[in-house]
């Protein structure tokens, strides 16, 4: 399974747009990038999968470049409700689904 | 759509007793499941994937026979904690993945289980 690097924390105020980058050098052809959002005592919550290029949903948007080995999850405008810690993982369709959680990044939204 | 449910939502045991926790997809039918534990300001660990109807695969250092995991349908998987200990004491999480999913590896989070092992 491919393993990811994110930054272990990152500020920001509310209203700024925030921007996490994820590290997967040894991606797979057939690996997903998903990243998902924790809170304190519960689990995980989807909130962005994609493949290639860019990726942009209600709440989130994945930048992922040409040659897959890194992707960057956007915020926009955060609000204090998005202090959470962010996982970004790597999957493969065809084997297992399991999913290695790296440490994540502790996103501190300050007012 | 793409939800997963967990019963109970914490639980509290004496050393020695067996505690089960239940893993619900509730709108899709899961052909995976998967049962991680999270130690406070701990990152997810990987305990074991279950399949219906087939024996659990579990991961390096877990123990199967303390660590039971029956996945009996496809919208049900239980973990057992048998003879559990002060060190069993964590947070539980199921998860789950299926046709319903954005993709067929994207997993399904429960709210997770509380175990507090006096």
């Amino acid at each position: 399974l491919a393993k990811t690097t994110q930054p272990i924390s990152m500020d920001s105020y509310e209203g700024q747009e925030v921007n996490i980058t994820c590290s997967h050098n040894n991606i797979a052809t057939n690996d997903y990038i998903t990243w998902y959002q924790q809170f304190p005592s519960q689990g995980p919550r989807f909130i962005i999968q994609g493949y290639k290029t860019k990726v942009t949903n209600e709440v989130a948007s994945l930048f992922i470049p040409a040659d897959r080995k890194s992707s960057t999850l956007s915020l926009p405008r955060v609000s204090l409700s998005d202090t959470a810690v962010y996982y970004c993982l790597v999957g493969d369709a065809s084997n297992t689904g399991k999913l290695i959680f790296g440490q994540g990044t502790t996103l501190q939204v300050k007012p | 759509g793409a939800v997963v449910s967990q019963h109970p939502s914490w639980v509290i045991c004496k050393s020695g007793t067996s505690v089960k926790i239940e893993c619900r997809s509730l709108d899709f039918q899961a052909t995976t499941m998967f049962w991680y534990r999270q130690f406070p300001k701990q990152s997810l660990m990987l305990m074991a994937t279950s399949n219906e109807g087939s024996k659990a695969t579990y991961e390096q250092g877990v123990e199967k026979d303390k660590f039971l995991i029956n996945h009996a349908s496809l919208t049900l998987s239980t973990l057992t904690v048998t003879s559990a200990h002060p060190e069993d004491s964590s947070f539980y999480i199921c998860s789950a993945s299926g046709p319903g999913g954005a993709t067929p590896e994207t997993q399904y989070f429960g709210p997770g289980t509380r175990l507090l092992v006096l």
